[in-house]
């Protein structure tokens, strides 16, 4: 079946827009994580969803930061006022959560954000 | 979530040698996870061994687990020119952490012609 999606794979905006990005997980998959990775940077996750549960946002780094989740379905992440420091590729993932442990977690190809 | 540490930074081999990689990481796990990275983009899952798992095979690659001395390695065999990536482990918690992966530096791998 189809992998993760993502939408756009590629965004420039203008420092101070808002931009939405798009995230379509692997169907079935119940558990749907964000994550940024800055250019030579290791993986900083951001929010994590899994079924009807509260979201954990606890990676979030700002209140200009956020996202939803339709479902188990299709999530959006949000940036508003955007500023050069968000420029990065910001990657999706989902998983199957088998017996609570939630299992390998499938990445989207991203979406390259840069922020002039 | 904890971070995984990869090792070493960087490998450089010739096509045809193995690459061996490394991971440690610091608290229990429920499993670890390997993924590799091409030009800064598109994560690619490898291979995920559970914390009961000594030792596990996919086509070329063997990674083992010991988890007395909380480390992990990635051994690729037979190594192509296509295997030059970025190589990162993912221990993972389980549990409250929710799955969260954190990714160290990587392990930088050019495999030469």
């Amino acid at each position: 079946g189809a992998g993760v999606s993502q939408s756009p794979s590629n965004k420039v905006t203008e420092k101070g827009k808002d931009v939405e990005l798009r995230c379509d997980p692997i169907s079935g998959h119940t558990a749907l994580y964000w994550y940024r990775q800055r250019l030579g940077q290791g993986l900083e996750f951001l929010i994590y969803f899994q079924g009807n549960s509260a979201p954990d946002k606890s990676g979030l780094p700002s209140d200009r930061f956020s996202a939803e989740r339709t479902g188990e379905s299709v999530s959006t992440l949000t940036i508003q006022r955007t500023q050069q420091e968000d420029s990065a590729v910001y990657l999706c993932a989902s998983s199957l959560v088998l017996a609570g442990n939630q299992e390998t977690q499938y990445f989207g190809p991203g979406t390259r954000l840069l922020v002039l | 979530s904890q971070q995984g540490e990869e090792d070493p930074q960087a490998l450089s081999i010739q096509e045809g040698e193995n690459a061996t990689m490394n991971c440690s990481y610091k608290t229990s796990i429920n499993n670890l996870q390997w993924y590799r990275q091409n030009s800064g983009r598109g994560l690619v899952h490898l291979i995920l061994i559970r914390s009961n798992e000594r030792e596990k095979h996919s086509g070329r690659l063997r990674v083992t687990l010991d988890t007395s001395k909380k480390s992990s390695s990635l051994l690729i065999t037979a190594s192509r020119a296509a295997d030059t990536a970025s190589y990162f482990c993912a221990p993972n918690a389980g549990g409250t952490s929710y799955g969260k992966l954190t990714f160290g530096q990587g392990t930088i791998l050019t495999v030469h012609p």
